[in-house]
């Protein structure tokens, strides 16, 4: 079964509203989280990792006011895109990791700005 | 930033042929790397593992080697099935950035019936 949920799996908004995307763990209690973004064609891309308990930490070139990251829980990370504009629209994946050698990746969430 | 008119490198095989993958990585500290499967709309699903202390490794129907001379990754697929077709990544981890992972550009796989 499953071992990460997404909600929600598909989103649009318009310009300029906030959009909150949830990632859970299902199946074990994860310190660790991580988000990503894909675009068309293209591969994933590391936006953050998402501490339990303390601030995110935010890749190269990726705005975290823009971007929140709030893990609240051992089994709960949520990435609020704030102030959406359309190239922000893109999938979101996030995975969670039991350890070096175990990461399991969310369903994604398809994000569209128009 | 992204790339504006990135192409997916793309791999067309038969129904029963196998099928190779490739990758190249970049960084020699790496020493762990993942095959994913990821099929239109989902996210990435596990397929097979290989750490750098290893060559080969083999799973079920699949195969990954490494060639840690020239960095470089592939994923053999036997017998390759129409549901196998769908974007193949390879990923790397090296040990002083905990679980993070860095994808490859990846490869669309169709397997034509």
């Amino acid at each position: 079964g499953a071992v990460v949920s997404q909600h929600p799996s598909r989103v649009i908004c318009k310009s300029g509203t906030s959009v909150k995307i949830e990632c859970r763990s299902l199946d074990f209690q994860a310190t660790t989280m991580f988000w990503y973004r894909q675009f068309p064609k293209q591969s994933l891309m590391l936006m953050a990792t998402s501490n339990e308990g303390s601030k995110a930490t935010y890749e190269q070139g990726v705005e975290k006011d823009k971007f929140l990251i709030n893990h609240a829980s051992l089994t709960l990370s949520t990435l609020t895109v704030t102030s959406a504009h359309p190239e922000d629209s893109s999938f979101y994946i996030c995975s969670v990791t039991a350890g070096r050698y175990e990461q399991y990746f969310g369903p994604g969430t398809r994000l569209t700005v128009t | 930033g992204e790339s504006v008119g990135l192409h997916l490198p793309t791999l067309s095989v038969q129904e029963g042929d196998n099928s190779i993958i490739n990758c190249a990585y970049s960084n020699s500290a790496s020493d762990y790397f993942i095959w994913y499967k990821q099929e239109s709309g989902k996210g990435p699903q596990f397929i097979i593992d290989i750490r750098s202390n290893m060559d080969k490794r083999q799973g079920q129907r699949v195969t990954v080697l490494l060639n840690k001379t020239v960095k470089h990754l592939s994923l053999q697929i036997a017998a390759t099935q129409p549901g196998d077709s769908a974007v193949y990544f390879c990923a790397e981890n090296r040990e002083t950035s905990g679980s993070r992972l860095t994808f490859g550009e990846g490869t669309q796989l169709t397997v034509n019936p």
